[in-house]
């Protein structure tokens, strides 16, 4: 069984600090992986994605992949109270479109 | 990024009846579409992927004859929940990956709140 492994949280960062969230995956065939932010009472929404071992950067999100010890990570920098929600690592499974999905981080950003 | 929508945002049924939901592709055509439902606090629960054209693929444990998908186009994918009763109240969200995309990028409409009462 092909698994993608959060830490469920909640995960409390102060305000301007650095949240980091991680993702383990069991499949070492996966090659892509992404990573979504879901406010409560909505629908996931793509941050970004990464198919490189290194990092991955995009405005204060830094997308960080380790293919040889199988996980993927977020960081967000100068966290703000509005990056509070769950984080969702989807990682499409071998030889299909469909997403595993991790149970999701909860992040709570700390005014 | 692409936007998909999806329609109704909330609908609210009678028990046996039975309700439509659209899901589109706005700007990009949408090769893939993919139905989830999520209850309150838990996971994104991966019900079916539909590709234009063809017929749905259901998740086990998905009755298909009770969530009947059709993807008639690359811009529309509907999900119709028959004979809906209380324990079909969910959120239903579509997401969508197709032509001009990174490949397995997936992109999701705002949901549907259904409640059947």
């Amino acid at each position: 069984q092909k698994e993608v492994e959060q830490n469920s949280g909640p995960l409390s960062v102060p305000e301007g600090a650095i949240a980091s969230l991680n993702c383990t995956y069991s499949d070492r065939g996966s090659q892509s992986f992404f990573w979504y932010r879901q406010y409560s009472g909505k629908s996931p929404e793509l941050i970004m994605f990464i198919y490189s071992n290194g990092d991955k950067e995009d405005g204060r999100f830094t997308a960080q992949l380790n293919k040889a010890s199988q996980y993927v990570s977020l960081l967000i920098r100068d966290s703000q109270p509005s990056d509070s929600a769950t984080y969702l690592c989807a990682v499409p499974s071998s030889g299909t479109y469909k997403y595993i999905f991790g149970t999701g981080t909860r992040l709570k950003v700390l005014a | 990024g692409a936007v998909v929508s999806q329609h109704p945002s909330r609908v609210i049924c009678k028990s046996g009846t039975s309700v439509k939901i659209e899901c589109r592709s706005l700007d990009f055509q949408a090769t893939t579409m993919f139905w989830y439902r999520q209850f309150p606090k838990q996971s994104l629960m991966l019900m079916a992927t539909s590709n234009e054209g063809s017929k749905a693929t259901y998740e086990q444990g998905v009755e298909k004859d009770k969530f009947l998908i059709n993807h008639a186009s690359l811009t529309l994918s509907t999900l119709t929940v028959t004979s809906a009763h209380p324990e079909d109240s969910s959120f239903y969200i579509c997401s969508a990956s197709g032509a001009g995309l990174f490949s397995y990028e997936q992109y999701f409409g705002p949901g549907t709140r259904l409640t059947v009462t």
